[in-house]
């Protein structure tokens, strides 16, 4: 069964602080993607990658990175939290193909204070 | 830049009844999906239709696609509170493909009244 997990569901961090969200996919899937969702806004991508050490910035990088040193974690971090990065964070894989089908983990609701 | 829009934002129907909401987009695709997100939890893929299908069935959902219109609907049949969510179009905007991440839009509440 296609797993995708997040490291915490919630998370509190004081602006300023430098925030680590992990995700891992066990579905041996190259491609991953890092979203935040806000009312009214739907989905936004920030980051994904196509392959390890690989990244691309997507539709709202500002204020974030990522990291994908090993093909089944992807993590999005937030070098200096800032309150207008309040909001859900959810990770996406994918396998290169024909389906572009993406299986997403659980989701982390980030507050920062 | 949000690529889907759903409409209605807000959809409230008895149980037993029918469901249906639309999705319109602006650029060629190579398919479209739906998902479905329950409150506070990750998104679930429903159903992807391709640019060079009309119609797609998958137990109780039926999607349309017209590519002429730049639009897509997904119908619920005989819905049920377990149907209760948020629902998302998701394109992939852009005709060659690729690793890029889907262009969702901002979704369809639906609520079942039992």
């Amino acid at each position: 069964d296609v797993k995708v997990t997040q490291s915490s569901r919630y998370l509190v961090k004081r602006t300023g602080e430098k925030v680590f969200l992990e995700c891992v996919q066990d579905m041996d899937h190259e491609n991953m993607f890092w979203y935040r969702q806000d009312p009214g806004l739907g989905l936004r991508l920030i980051y994904f990658s196509y392959d390890v050490k690989m990244k691309e910035k997507g539709d709202i990088p500002e204020g974030y990175s990522v990291s994908r040193e090993k093909k089944e974690r992807f993590s999005l971090i937030l070098e200096s939290a800032s309150t207008n990065q309040t909001s859900m964070y959810l990770c996406a894989s994918r396998t290169t193909g024909i389906t572009d089908t993406q299986y997403f983990g659980p989701g982390t609701r980030l507050t920062v204070l | 830049s949000q690529q889907g829009e759903e409409d209605p934002q807000a959809l409230s129907i008895q149980e037993g009844e029918n469901a249906t909401m639309n999705c319109s987009y602006k650029t060629s695709i190579n398919n479209l999906q739906w998902y479905r997100q329950n409150s506070g939890r990750g998104l679930v893929h429903l159903i992807l239709i391709r640019s060079n299908e009309r119609e797609k069935h998958s137990g109780r959902l039926r999607v349309t696609l017209d590519t002429s219109k730049k639009s897509s609907s997904l119908l619920i049949t005989a819905s049920r509170a377990a149907d209760t969510a948020s629902y998302f179009c998701a394109t992939d905007g852009k005709a060659g493909g690729g690793a890029d991440g889907l262009t969702f839009g901002k979704g369809t509440h639906l609520i079942i009244q039992p």
